[in-house]
């Protein structure tokens, strides 16, 4: 009964190149979530997506971040020309339903250099 | 619009001591209410969740939280805590009103004590 993957659990960028974290929700859960946590803050929505589909990304920077999560395969959140401000965790969660509280996964620590 | 305020950044208690950690929100429908319990490097796993109904909720590891609509709160609380539940614990809110997203409180970092 796998959770709520995400990977790598680690990731280092140099500034300017791209950064691309994989989400895979539980089985039989449909919505996809990301939200970031700065250091010393709390989660912050980014993105809502079913497959397919982007539902509501009004928490998304409106330039180098994207999205996705296709047919087949995990959900994908993409930064493109990292910079040191995107440094944080990104916590992918999934629903089966939506509004039924999130399992999330266990993030992924980016680190910008 | 929405937030969660969690007042106690840090709360130091000892083991077999009762435990609240405070939670508050503003918001102008009845929301959902959550709690979550992150370990250090860890995902958030919930401990309980308010939708409606009876206002105290049971949740997993002996938590259980109160709605208080009055004071806009919903507490966390443990009677007897234990080493393990060292952590950080996250307030969250939302509703169909708020899109799809949850407002998360900014966390309560417990430390416990021998």
């Amino acid at each position: 009964n796998a959770g709520v993957m995400q990977n790598p659990r680690h990731l280092v960028r140099r500034r300017g190149q791209e950064a691309r974290l994989r989400c895979s929700p539980m089985k039989g859960h449909s919505h996809v979530y990301w939200y970031r946590q700065l250091p010393e803050e709390g989660l912050k929505f980014m993105v809502y997506l079913q497959k397919e589909n982007i539902i509501d990304e009004s928490g998304m920077p409106k330039e180098r971040f994207s999205a996705e999560f296709p047919k087949e395969g995990p959900s994908i959140l993409r930064i493109q020309q990292v910079v040191r401000g995107d440094s944080a965790a990104y916590f992918c969660a999934s629903s089966p339903l939506k509004d039924a509280g999130y399992t999330f996964g266990s993030g992924t620590r980016l680190t910008v250099v | 619009a929405q937030s969660v305020t969690q007042p106690d950044i840090h709360i130091t208690v000892s083991e077999g001591a009762s435990l609240e950690l405070r939670c508050n929100y503003s918001y102008g429908a009845t929301p959902y209410l959550f709690w979550y319990v992150q370990s250090p490097g860890q995902g958030l796993q919930l401990l309980l969740k308010y939708f409606s109904g009876d206002t105290l909720v049971q949740g997993i590891k002996g938590f259980e939280a109160e709605f208080k609509r009055s004071q806009s709160s919903f507490n966390l609380r443990k009677p007897s805590v234990h080493w393990s539940d060292a952590a950080e614990y996250f307030c969250a809110v939302g509703d169909s009103n708020t899109g799809n997203q949850f407002y998360f409180g900014t966390g309560t970092s417990l430390t416990v004590i021998p």
